[in-house]
């Protein structure tokens, strides 16, 4: 199985601050990679697909990048919806593989 | 809009089998763009993806339930559903629902949109 690291695990930020989150693949898996949004209570939803493709009706704050192994997540203004944790996941192989998770919480 | 809702038993005994069925409106699940799957969250903890089937009848499962799941299609009725077998404590989870775009060499058209999820607790 890919595995999938992220970093860091947490994060505290402020509104308006921009944001990074980093994603690691065990192996090259071209840009097969995805990213979620999960607020608390809630179902994850997706925000990017194809390392970098933004999902229609995602707000153009979000950014990924990447490719091979290393992946980034970029949020450039955070805003007040956006405290929650995110999900990197992988959809070169089988069985699909997500990352351990990334909590954003307000400073 | 195509949106997904879970539906099933919320309590479980364990060693009997988990049954949850997945509701598909605004769009067919016959469609070849999608797959269909499940996957899970114990509370506190991340995300595991169970299975998933695709219309052809093909299946996918993760070696680590294999043996216990089954999904199934059922197209008259626009729904998918999840069976697994001689369930533990181990099970408890919220279980979601999801469709995967379809993935050729070089991309996949989508990510997972997922249902919202139903909490199963595996207890006596």
């Amino acid at each position: 199985d890919i595995q999938m690291t992220q970093s860091p695990s947490s994060l505290s930020a402020s509104v308006g601050d921009r944001v990074t989150i980093t994603c690691r693949a065990s192996q090259s898996i071209n840009n097969f990679l995805n990213w979620y949004r999960q607020k608390p209570g809630k179902a994850p939803e997706l925000l990017i697909y194809g390392a970098s493709s933004l999902q229609s009706g995602v707000p153009s704050r979000f950014r990924g990048s990447g490719s091979e192994t290393d992946f980034t997540l970029t949020i450039s203004s955070l805003q007040p919806e956006d405290f929650a944790t995110y999900y990197c996941q992988q959809s070169y192989s089988l069985p699909r593989t997500f990352g351990p998770g990334t909590k954003v919480d307000i400073k | 809009q195509v949106q997904l809702q879970e539906s099933g038993p919320g309590l479980v005994k364990p060693s009997q089998a988990l049954s949850l069925t997945c509701t598909v409106s605004g769009g067919s699940i016959s469609t070849t763009s999608n797959y269909w799957s499940w996957l899970r969250q114990p509370a506190g903890k991340g995300l595991e993806w169970i299975g998933r089937m695709y219309i052809s009848g093909s299946t996918n499962y993760n070696a680590s339930l294999k043996s216990r799941v089954t999904i199934s299609l059922d197209t008259s009725k626009n729904q998918f559903s999840l069976k697994l077998n001689s369930v533990t404590a181990a099970d408890t989870a919220v279980y979601y629902c999801a469709r995967e775009g379809f993935c050729g060499r070089t991309s996949c058209s989508s990510g997972h949109h997922w249902g919202q999820g139903t909490l199963v607790t595996v207890s006596s």
